[in-house]
């Protein structure tokens, strides 16, 4: 079957500090894979993603590559700000069928 | 442009009585979504719509869950009777198209539903 599963939190890093979310994938076919943010009081934002294996995905600073060969979409940012505290949810999409399938979020809290 | 609306915001009811949510996609989105999401979990798909017509539904517990989309445009999700364990947000989404390659999925800001 489809599924995603990532990182467990929390998360608690330091201002500027490199962040890198792990996120792996269990799909048949040919998924798109996204990453969703839901910051604080807000509704679910698409924050980036990838249609086929090697693309990379960017917005904000944040970053994730397909890796079909390991089957991975880690969310990666060089340097957070505390305005990134925030969850973040991996998802994979099939482009010919109707599934969405999302994983179970990273609370993510950057401190001053 | 106006985002995805929903209501009510938050909805408290007793197990076993009956509730209803509503959702007034993004103009012009052909596809509707409704997702379940339960404290510390992601959300789960229970039904998509392609205009007035139901895509996917295979997660959607029919013996206690409806949802329809009659004139293609807003959708009402319904539960009845409630158990306590339907408490979670329920999220509405909409797009241009399913093909969600090419378009974005916008989220409104769901229903808080306590079952008590």
């Amino acid at each position: 079957g489809n599924s995603v599963t990532q990182m467990e939190g929390p998360v608690t890093l330091s201002e500027e500090a490199f962040l890198t979310i792990n996120c792996t994938y269990t799909a048949t076919g040919y998924p798109s894979l996204f990453w969703y943010v839901q910051y604080p009081g807000e509704g679910l934002q698409l924050l980036l993603k990838a249609t086929k294996a090697d693309d990379k995905g960017s917005n904000k600073g944040f970053e994730a590559t397909y890796r079909k060969e390991t089957t991975s979409f880690h969310l990666e940012k060089g340097s957070v700000q505390v305005s990134d505290s925030a969850v973040y949810f991996c998802a994979l999409g099939k482009n010919t069928g109707n599934q969405f399938y999302f994983g179970t979020g990273t609370s993510l809290t950057v401190i001053p | 442009e106006a985002g995805v609306a929903q209501s009510p915001r938050y909805k408290i009811i007793e197990k076993r009585q009956s509730v209803a949510f509503w959702c007034n996609p993004i103009s012009g989105h052909a596809t509707l979504y409704w997702y379940q999401q339960i404290l510390g979990q992601g959300p789960k798909l229970l039904i998509q719509f392609q205009n007035n017509g139901v895509v996917d539904d295979s997660q959607l517990p029919k013996d206690r869950f409806s949802a329809e989309r009659l004139k293609g445009v807003d959708s009402t999700l319904k539960i009845q009777p409630a158990k306590l364990e339907d408490s979670a947000v329920y999220l509405c989404a909409s797009s241009l198209s399913a093909d969600l390659s090419y378009n974005e999925q916008f989220f409104g800001p769901g229903t808080r539903l306590t079952v008590l």
